[in-house]
Formats: structure tokens, C-alpha cells, sequence
């Protein structure tokens, strides 16, 4: 089983500042998915991304508030730009293989100030 | 693209008794159906899952069944524990490694 180290694990920032989450893996995955989550909510994709092309986004959201960067089979980020009050939340990357399951990471918590 | 939901999105249940948790999902070729379970301030874990050649899988309290023709796959907890309290997720993947997750279902063993 794959091993994904998400950071930071939480961070309070400043409104109209940006966040960049890092997510590395410890093998190679063929996708990887961006979650937003209240605790004890449902899990939100935010966006699909994959190696050497642009990220894939759901509906309501944007490239440009929620930039994602894939550079190799190993290790993707998120940014949160812009960020306001309602941009708090529980951030959660995840990493899918041809013959496995979905694997998350610890998720970083954002507050938004 | 896949859709998949889950139901109930809350279930309270007396320890002892059995939860269970159904799941359909749209898009026939998905052949992979994962559960997962989320502590509170945790990252969601898998506890079990089917691949599409299949009909029923065990693992000791926890079972999970997959009905094809019909596009829906269920969870059941037996004899269920407090520590299993906790949010659970049903999942569809398909060929392309794309997955969908349900809603959730937020499941409360009572003592």
C-alpha cells in the first residue's frame, strides 16, 4: 500500500493570502484527487490531477482560485489563493494506482483569519 | 460522468445490532468498489472492498455485497461496537482509475 505525506497538517492564515499543500507519495500513482472537507462531512472533490496535463476541476471550482501543480507520478499541490473566511476547511489529497485502492493524506487543516 | 450515492447519510444503531449502508452507482464499467471509514480528525481508511467478478466479500464482522444488474453495493456491519462510530464512505472506480466517492453516512453505535 501507497504512503501519501500531505503538508502542513494546519495552518492559520491571513484573508487574501495563498496556501500551497504539498502531497508526496512514497510510490507512483496514476491519479490524484483534491478534497475539501468540513469534519464529518463529505468529501468534496475539488479536482483531478494528472501527470503533465492540467488538472481536471469539478463544478465550482476554478484554475484560478485552486491552481494545481503535478509534476511527476510522485507528488502534487494545491493552492489556495485569495483566501477568505469560507476557504476554512480540511483540505484532503488522495493517490489511485491501476490495482489498488484510493490512499489520503492526513489532510491540512486551514482557518482562514 | 460516475455518480454514486449513498444512503442513510445517519444512522443510529444499539450495540450488538447490524448497520447497514447501500450505495449505486451510474456508470456500469466501474469494477471497483471500495468502503471507507473516517474517525473524527482522521484521514478515511479503507476497510474493505469488491471488485466487479464478484458477489459478497467477509471479513469477519464486516461484509460488503455488489448487485451489478442493478448498480448498487451494500455494507454490513454485524454485532456492531462502539468503536465502530464513525463516518463511512462507499466508492466506485472505473477502468481510467477515476473514483467517485458517496456522501457519507454517519454511523453511531450506541452502548
Amino acid at each position: 500500500s501507497a504512503v501519501i505525506s500531505q503538508k502542513p497538517s494546519r495552518d492559520i492564515c491571513q484573508r487574501g493570502t495563498s496556501l500551497t499543500i504539498q502531497c508526496q507519495v512514497d510510490s507512483q500513482v496514476t491519479m490524484m484527487f483534491w478534497y475539501r472537507q468540513q469534519p464529518g462531512q463529505s468529501l468534496t472533490l475539488i479536482a483531478t490531477a494528472n501527470q503533465g496535463s492540467e488538472a481536471t476541476y469539478e463544478s465550482g471550482f476554478v484554475i484560478d482560485k485552486f491552481p494545481i501543480s503535478r509534476p511527476n507520478l510522485t507528488f502534487s499541490t494545491l493552492t489556495v489563493s485569495n483566501m477568505s473566511p469560507e476557504d476554512s476547511s480540511i483540505y484532503l489529497c488522495s493517490g489511485v494506482t491501476y490495482a489498488t485502492e484510493a490512499f489520503f493524506g492526513q489532510g491540512t487543516r486551514l482557518t482562514v483569519v | 460522468g460516475e455518480n454514486v450515492e449513498q444512503h442513510p447519510s445517519t444512522l443510529s444503531v444499539q450495540e450488538g445490532d447490524s448497520a447497514v449502508i447501500k450505495c449505486t452507482y451510474s456508470d456500469s464499467a466501474s469494477n471497483y468498489f471500495p468502503w471507507y471509514k473516517q474517525e473524527l480528525g482522521k484521514r478515511p481508511q479503507l476497510i474493505i472492498d469488491i471488485r466487479s467478478n464478484v458477489g459478497e466479500k467477509k471479513d469477519q464482522r464486516i461484509a460488503v455485497t455488489l448487485n451489478k444488474t442493478a448498480k448498487h453495493f451494500s455494507l454490513h456491519i454485524t454485532e456492531t461496537q462502539p468503536e465502530d462510530s464513525a463516518v463511512y464512505f462507499c466508492a466506485a472506480k472505473w477502468d481510467n482509475n477515476d473514483m467517485r466517492f458517496g456522501a457519507g453516512t454517519r454511523l453511531t453505535v450506541k452502548p
